[in-house]
Parts: structure tokens; sequence; C-alpha cells
């Protein structure tokens, strides 16, 4: 049973487009949910990250908006660019002393030029 | 700083050999994490570590996966012996104390069994 769902393995867009990747959770209890970037052959990254008391985090063009009572989030990239092509990771975890913290499977983002 | 070390980038073995990887995590964290990534599976935790004691030994990756913390700055995973669906990439992460802080990932390391 998967706790965090990410609906789409791959998405392709063009360049400048907004690319918006879904991801959707079981467990109330999370209260942490930060994306992960991952080039190929290197290790995942922190790209952004939210706060379940917040609904909406922007750094730059990416963007995250979260419903608490719906159970889901998107990441957004706005004007996506062919260095964002990568693999985005949706996790979560609760509380400030869990150290775990629950990756979905990723969805592959393609920015064609 | 230098971020998450791991070693080798890439190992083959053959079946029923044993292996070690092996990780430097940040200075100063106190939580350490190995995952197996695949694509089938996404990232799966096998072991974690808070301040160098095993919270976590990956419940169904226990029999024949071994991870240790030698020192606050250095990590081993064991594996013994290899069977050919061990293939897959293996992470290390480190984080400052717990799920709410940012993990960093170190290079991984590609395993293939023969």
């Amino acid at each position: 049973q998967q706790q965090v769902r990410q609906s789409s393995q791959s998405l392709t867009v063009w360049e400048g487009e907004t690319a918006i990747l879904n991801c959707s959770y079981e467990n109330s209890a999370f209260d942490y949910f930060p994306w992960y970037q991952q080039f190929p052959g290197e290790g995942p990254a922190l790209l952004i990250a939210i706060r379940s008391v917040s609904d909406k985090k922007e750094d730059g063009r990416f963007t995250i908006f979260f419903n608490k009572r719906e159970k889901n989030l998107s990441l957004h990239i706005k004007d996506s660019q062919p260095g964002d092509s990568a693999t985005y990771f949706c996790a979560a975890s609760a509380g400030t002393n869990a150290y775990k913290v629950i990756f979905g499977k990723g969805t592959h983002l393609h920015v064609l030029p | 700083d230098a971020g998450v070390t791991q070693t080798p980038r890439h190992e083959v073995a053959e079946k029923g050999q044993t292996i070690i990887l092996k990780c430097e995590p940040v200075s100063g964290h106190n939580d350490l994490f190995w995952y197996r990534q695949t694509k089938i599976q996404g990232l799966e935790l096998l072991s974690y570590f808070r301040s160098k004691s095993l919270m976590e030994d990956g419940g169904a990756f226990k029999d024949r996966f071994k991870a240790e913390m030698l020192n606050s700055s250095f990590s081993t995973l064991k594996i013994q012996p290899t069977e050919p669906k061990d293939s897959a990439v293996y992470l290390c992460a480190s984080s400052l104390y717990g799920g709410s802080y940012e993990q960093y990932f170190g290079p991984g390391t590609r395993l293939t069994v023969l």
C-alpha cells in the first residue's frame, strides 16, 4: 500500500510551459512535504518543501500548492527549461521527531526545447 | 562543506559474493539512512541510524543486509550473499535531525549482481 502516490510516472512539456506534478497521500499525520529532484547519476536533492500549516510555498519558478482536506499537493514548475528534465519525488513525514520520510515513486519530467 | 560521499560508485559482483558499500555523511549530521532505489519499487529504506545507534534495520531486508556505523563519520552496508535481485542503486543520506530536516544524498553506488 503506497502512502505517497504520484499520479504520473512520466510527464512531457515544451520549454516555456508550466509543468504540473501531482501527489497524494494517505496518512493524516503527515505534516512535512518535501520535493526532491534527481538527475541521472546523482542522488536526489531537496528542491522545495512545505509544511501542512501552509497552502502554498513559492521559490523562484517552483511552487507547491497544498490541499490538506483533499490530502493532495502539486508542484508547479513555471517557464520549464530543458535543464529541469529530471525525476521529481514527492515525499512526506510526520512530526518534528519523526525520522522516516516516505517517498513517492517519482515523476520523470521531460522538457522539450 | 563536503557532501555525502559514497564508494565505490559502481560494483559488479557474482551471485553469492559479499560486498561492502561505504558512506561518509555530512559532518555534524545526526541521522544516517541507507536506501535502495529501483525503477519498480522506487526508494526503499534499508536502515536508519540516529547518533550511531541503529533505529531501523529494514524489515524485509534484514536477512542478507547489514548496515553498521562504526563512528559518526563512516557507515557500511554489507550484502551477504548477493543475489541478482539485489541489482540496484544504493543511496546513503544524512540529515541534521529527523524527517523534517533536509536529507542530503550521496551519488549512490550502482550494484550489478551477475
